[in-house]
């Protein structure tokens, strides 16, 4: 059974800071990794789709990489900002379904 | 605007009401999926349609059923609700396997 695991639960940073946020899954045999965006009582936003075929995917201040070999995930965002508030999620896909991790929640303070 | 359309945004239940969440998208994907998220359980499968005509279960379907009407809706029904079925509930499609997945914005649901 897929297992995705994102560690630490909650990171709090000053804006300005680059961070990095990791994911790991304990089966190498996927599709893709997708990052998502949570704002506290929406739904989820798409940020990232890295196809397993793929290193690494870049959408402006997010880059994620992904290992499938070591199942590793990283999303790193440049110069964080207050407005970068929001939970991430990190989420495997295989076998037609997609597993998620519990999130981390980020807070950037002025 | 295009994507992943659900109805009703809230709804509170007495136990052993039964109800049904609609969920719609218009970008011709052809799988879809029910997915549940409660606090420190993360997101967790219930069931999912890979096309038109198939269901299958995921992680979490006791208490639930399915039915995928046509390529562009996909409800989920609650038969006999119970407080253990109080969550939040997205639903989301993608093009195929391998492709990404979009989400609508959720149905908040509470079982008193």
């Amino acid at each position: 059974k897929q297992e995705v695991t994102q560690i630490p639960a909650a990171l709090s940073v000053p804006e300005g800071e680059n961070l990095v946020l990791n994911c790991s899954f304990t089966d190498s045999a996927i599709y893709n990794l997708q990052w998502f965006r949570q704002d506290p009582g929406k739904g989820l936003t798409s940020l990232l789709l890295i196809q397993s075929s793929q290193r690494e995917q870049t959408s402006g201040r997010l880059n994620a990489s992904l290992d499938k070999s070591s199942g590793r995930s990283t999303l790193y965002i440049a110069a964080s900002q207050p407005g970068d508030s929001a939970t991430y999620l990190c989420a495997v896909g295989a076998n037609s379904k997609l597993t998620f991790g519990k999130g981390i929640t980020l807070s950037v303070r002025p | 605007n295009a994507g992943v359309t659900q109805t009703p945004k809230f709804q509170v239940l007495k136990t052993g009401q039964s109800m049904t969440l609609q969920c719609a998208q218009d970008m011709n994907h052809n799988s879809m999926y029910w997915y549940r998220q409660d606090p420190g359980m993360g997101l967790r499968l219930i069931y999912y349609s890979a096309s038109e005509g198939t269901t299958d279960k995921g992680e979490v379907p006791n208490g639930y059923n399915v039915s995928r009407l046509n390529k562009r809706e996909f409800s989920l029904r609650l038969e006999s609700a119970a407080p253990s079925q109080t969550s939040v509930y997205f639903c989301a499609s993608s093009e195929m396997r391998g492709y990404g997945y979009t989400f609508g914005s959720g149905t908040r649901l509470t079982v008193v």
